[in-house]
C-alpha cells in the first residue's frame, strides 16, 4: 500500500508556463483534495472531489483547474503559472465523511517555485 | 519543509515533560475534530480525532480534550520526545456533511534534549 503518491516532488516554472500535478491513491477512497501550504497560512483548500467525474471549488480555487477522470487519480493544473502560486501543494484522500470515521491521508507534497 | 514553520506560534518543551498544544475553532456547527502532525518535508499525519459527543479521547501518549462551551481543543503529549518535534495542526469539520475540513494555522513544537 503506497497510500497517497504525488508527482513530481519538486518543480520550477517560469511565469506563464503550465503544468499538471498528479496525485494517485490506492486506498479506494472516494474523496480527494488539493491543498496549498504557505508560511504562516496553514493548509488552504484549492479544489476537491467527492467522486469520479466530480469536482468542487475550495477556499482558493483561482488560477487552478482539476480533473478526476479515474477514482484513484486527481490532477491539479496550472494553466499560466504566477509567482503567487509558489507554494507546497498537498494532495489528500479520505472515505466519505459521515459514512466512515476516516480522516484525511496526505501525500508528501510537491514544492513548486514560479520565477 | 522548513519554510512552512515561519511565523508560527512555537512551543518549546524539555524532553520528558508533557506538552499541551491549544487550538480555538470557529464554527459552532463543527462536530468533528482532528489533530495532525507534520514533520519537515513531509505531509501531515493523522494523530487523533474526536467527535463532539465526547470531551476527551486518549491514544498512545496523546490525549485530545474538547471544550465545546468555549470552542477550544487541546492536544496533550505525555513524556515528550525529540521525535515529537514538528508542526501540529488542528482541523474542524461537520461529520455528517460533505464540506471539507478546515485547518488551523499550526503550532511548532520544539523539543529540547
Amino acid at each position: 500500500n503506497a497510500g497517497v503518491t504525488q508527482t513530481p516532488k519538486f518543480r520550477v516554472l517560469k511565469t506563464g508556463q503550465s503544468m499538471t500535478l498528479l496525485c494517485a491513491q490506492d486506498m479506494n477512497h472516494e474523496y480527494m483534495y488539493w491543498y496549498r501550504q504557505d508560511p504562516g497560512m496553514g493548509l488552504r483548500l484549492i479544489h476537491y472531489s467527492v467522486g469520479e467525474g466530480t469536482t468542487a471549488k475550495g477556499e482558493v480555487p483561482d488560477g487552478y483547474n482539476v480533473s478526476r477522470l479515474k477514482k484513484q487519480n486527481f490532477l491539479l493544473g496550472l494553466e499560466s503559472a504566477a509567482p503567487s502560486q509558489t507554494s507546497v501543494y498537498f494532495c489528500a484522500s479520505s472515505h466519505p465523511q459521515g459514512l466512515t470515521y476516516s480522516p484525511l491521508h496526505f501525500g508528501n507534497g510537491t514544492r513548486l517555485t514560479v520565477t | 519543509g522548513e519554510s512552512v514553520g515561519l511565523h508560527l506560534p512555537t512551543l518549546s518543551v524539555q524532553e520528558g515533560d508533557n506538552s499541551i498544544i491549544n487550538c480555538a475553532y470557529s464554527n459552532s456547527a463543527s462536530d468533528y475534530f482532528i489533530w495532525y502532525k507534520q514533520e519537515s518535508g513531509k505531509g501531515p499525519q493523522f494523530i487523533i480525532d474526536i467527535r463532539s459527543n465526547m470531551d476527551k479521547r486518549q491514544g498512545q501518549r496523546v490525549t485530545v480534550l474538547l471544550n465545546k462551551t468555549v470552542k477550544h481543543l487541546s492536544l496533550q503529549i505525555a513524556a515528550t520526545q525529540p521525535g515529537d518535534s514538528a508542526v501540529y495542526f488542528c482541523a474542524e469539520g461537520v461529520y455528517s456533511g460533505n464540506t471539507p475540513l478546515v485547518f488551523g494555522k499550526g503550532t511548532r513544537l520544539s523539543v529540547i534534549a
